[in-house]
């Protein structure tokens, strides 16, 4: 199962709308892009999931191009409360197998 | 509805110690996974479960043992504690496919002296 891939780190300020993307260039055919949340000492949280085009939920929107092989997860309006480590994952529905990256770690500045 | 447990919460062991962690969880979920984290760095995938039964290898298995006897239970084991084992261990549990969200359990901190 590949890895995904994001950026170490972004800086944000609060009310921009920010856009994380993540590549998995080599996504097999049956797999789904996930997202998580999660802040210090608690476990991930669940953001959103999504196998193409856009699906958008009451906190963020995730977009995944036709090719696949990277997804762009967007937050809008990101408060401070929104700084947290965040993840892209994609899920193997051939083995159940879920694989964290790095992770992209969101700094909201006053 | 307690969603994801883990027991204990926090533990020191003395090197070449064993133990074993607990993480329940009462959702009826088929899939459940255990992690580890080290300070600073992301989620490691130690051993998973698809089903009552069954048991798979993840990243990073070495020095762990699972068993999954019962549905809503996933046991993770340290046969011989090292140093190198110290960290935070979070169980996780999902449906299945095609639904990837998965419960988090609030973590077991270890530390291994």
């Amino acid at each position: 199962l590949a890895k995904t891939t994001q950026p170490i780190s972004m800086d944000s300020y609060e009310g921009q709308e920010v856009n994380i993307t993540c590549s998995h260039n080599n996504i097999a055919t049956n797999d789904y892009i996930t997202w998580y949340q999660q802040f210090p000492s608690q476990g991930p949280r669940f953001i959103i999931q999504g196998y193409k085009t856009k699906v958008t939920n009451e906190v963020a929107s995730l977009f995944i191009p036709a090719d696949r092989k990277s997804s762009t997860l967007s937050l809008p309006r990101v408060s401070l409360s929104d700084t947290a480590v965040y993840y892209c994952l994609e899920g193997s529905s051939n083995t159940g197998k879920l694989i964290f990256g790095q992770g992209t770690t969101l700094q909201v500045k006053p | 509805n307690a969603g994801v447990t883990q027991t204990p919460k926090f533990r020191v062991l003395k090197t070449g110690q064993s133990m074993t962690l607990l993480c329940a969880q009462d959702m009826n979920h088929e899939y459940m996974y255990w992690y580890r984290q080290d300070p600073g760095m992301g989620l490691r995938l130690i051993h998973y479960s698809v089903g009552e039964g069954t048991t798979a290898k993840g990243e990073v298995p070495d020095g762990y043992n699972v068993s999954r006897l019962k549905k809503q239970n996933f046991l993770l084991g340290l046969e011989s504690a090292a140093p190198s084992q110290t960290s935070v261990y979070f169980c996780a549990s999902r449906w299945g496919d095609p639904y990837y969200e998965q419960y988090f359990g609030p973590g077991t901190r270890l530390t291994v002296t």
